[in-house]
């Protein structure tokens, strides 16, 4: 088995503020992700990655970035937190891209 | 491109009671992969079952759901519901192996007394 680690578990930012979250795997998974949940929403794809090197964005891409450190390892940054805006960010990681996902506690973001 | 429906947004049981929620998708592929995850609260989201089988019930800790090709159906049962069923499910479709995975808009599940 493996575990996937979200920080912060809480965020709470500022208008206009950059805001970096982080996600760690141990599942030596080469696929990873970042969703945002709103309610009635369901998951939004925000960006992926296939593989170490690799970036893809996905449906809801704008006013992020992404950064896949090593294989292990995938954050995101908000790069301007809009005032109001409140979310959880779910990062996940699977063997492939067809494959099941497994996913992190989730970062709940505040913006103030 | 490819989508997933959830027609329920909240559904709201009495213990006891059947449970279907409803997932339909749209695909052109003719081989996806249709997959049932759980959110319950203060915990990650876990798969809960998955099917790429026409017309074979699939199941995994109480719940059920069959692939059916021809209705582009993926609905989730389970006989009898729980206190402990609540909370919120996706289901999700990957057109191929190759294919990331496309998210329905969750229902939410609340097992009342």
């Amino acid at each position: 088995g493996g575990i996937i680690t979200q920080t912060p578990k809480f965020l709470i930012g500022q208008e206009g503020q950059k805001l970096t979250l982080k996600c760690q795997q141990n599942f030596n998974h080469d696929t990873m992700y970042w969703y945002r949940q709103d309610s009635g929403k369901g998951l939004r794809l925000i960006y992926y990655s296939i593989t170490e090197n690799d970036l893809q964005k996905g449906d809801l891409s704008e006013g992020y970035d992404a950064s896949r450190e090593k294989k292990s390892s995938f954050s995101l940054t908000v790069t301007s937190a809009q005032k109001n805006e409140m979310a959880v960010f779910l990062c996940a990681s699977s063997m492939g891209l067809g494959h099941e996902q497994y996913f992190g506690p989730g970062t709940r973001l505040t913006v103030l | 491109g490819d989508s997933v429906t959830q027609t329920e947004g909240l559904v709201t049981l009495t213990e006891g009671l059947p449970v279907m929620l409803n997932c339909t998708y749209q695909t052109i592929y003719s081989n996806p992969f249709l997959f049932w995850y759980v959110h319950y609260l203060n915990e990650s989201p876990r798969l809960l079952l998955k099917s790429s089988t026409d017309n074979k019930r699939t199941e995994h800790q109480g719940f059920h759901a069959t692939l059916h090709k021809s209705s582009s159906s993926f609905h989730l049962q389970k006989s009898s519901a729980q206190l402990s069923d609540s909370a919120l499910y996706y289901c999700a479709l990957a057109s191929s192996s190759f294919s990331k995975l496309v998210f329905g808009q969750g229902t939410s599940l609340s097992v009342v007394p």
